[in-house]
């Protein structure tokens, strides 16, 4: 079974700065999918970026950007100029590749401030 | 506008008594979800369903039951053997065997208080 861990509960940050939430995962597959989502204080999930774990370069998503090592089985979110909108619970997200059968692993949460 | 529609948002439940959530999308998915979500625990796979007449157990059915008898609806009941049973449910859906774009959709959650 695959377990994705998120050590930190909580963070915060001044806004306008760079924050990185971390996110570690463990898993004897070779093809997988990652994703981190945000949920905001409305509670409506929303995915912020997914990487494939077969792509070497990190994806990027305007000011959200992502450290993927495989090897380390690691996943961090980079989060540039932040904005207040920001703040949310973020969660990381691991998914094997099995087709028709797809389901998500998430993590415990990072609760994010950004502080005006 | 397509989504998913959850109902009711908030709902009280004597213990002993059971309850169903709704789950509704028009996106014309065929997979869909059910999540437990509780205070630093994250989310947590109750029910699956990849096609009409088919579901799975995800890591912690135990207590609750499913059905789907239409590609748009899979509701979710919670049974009174569900033993914590307050929580925040969260319904999703997706196109299956898409992994790499198939994004989760959700919707806005039930949250559902035993007295």
């Amino acid at each position: 079974a695959q377990t994705v861990t998120q050590s930190q509960p909580e963070m915060s940050v001044q806004e306008a700065e760079t924050v990185t939430l971390s996110c570690t995962y463990d898993t004897s597959e070779n093809n997988y999918y990652l994703f981190w989502y945000k949920q905001p204080p409305s509670r409506q999930m929303i995915l912020v970026i997914r990487q494939e774990a077969y792509k070497q370069q990190n994806a990027t998503e305007n000011r959200f950007s992502v450290n993927f090592q495989k090897a380390a089985k690691s996943f961090s979110l980079k989060i540039s100029d932040s904005q207040l909108g920001d703040t949310a619970m973020y969660f990381c997200a691991f998914m094997k590749e099995d087709f028709g059968n797809e389901k998500l692993t998430f993590g415990t949460g990072t609760r994010l401030t950004i502080i005006p | 506008d397509g989504g998913i529609t959850q109902s009711p948002k908030y709902l009280f439940r004597k213990e002993g008594q059971n309850v169903t959530l709704s789950c509704e999308q028009n996106l014309n998915h065929d997979a869909m979800y059910w999540y437990r979500q509780d205070p630093g625990q994250g989310l947590r796979l109750i029910y699956y369903s990849q096609i009409v007449n088919d579901f799975q157990k995800g890591d912690i059915a135990e207590g609750y039951s499913v059905s789907r008898e239409k590609k748009e609806s899979f509701p979710l009941t919670v049974t009174s053997a569900q033993k914590n049973p307050t929580a925040f449910y969260l319904c999703a859906s997706k196109t299956p065997g898409q992994a790499n774009t198939g994004e989760l959709f959700f919707g806005e959650g039930s949250r559902l208080t035993v007295l």
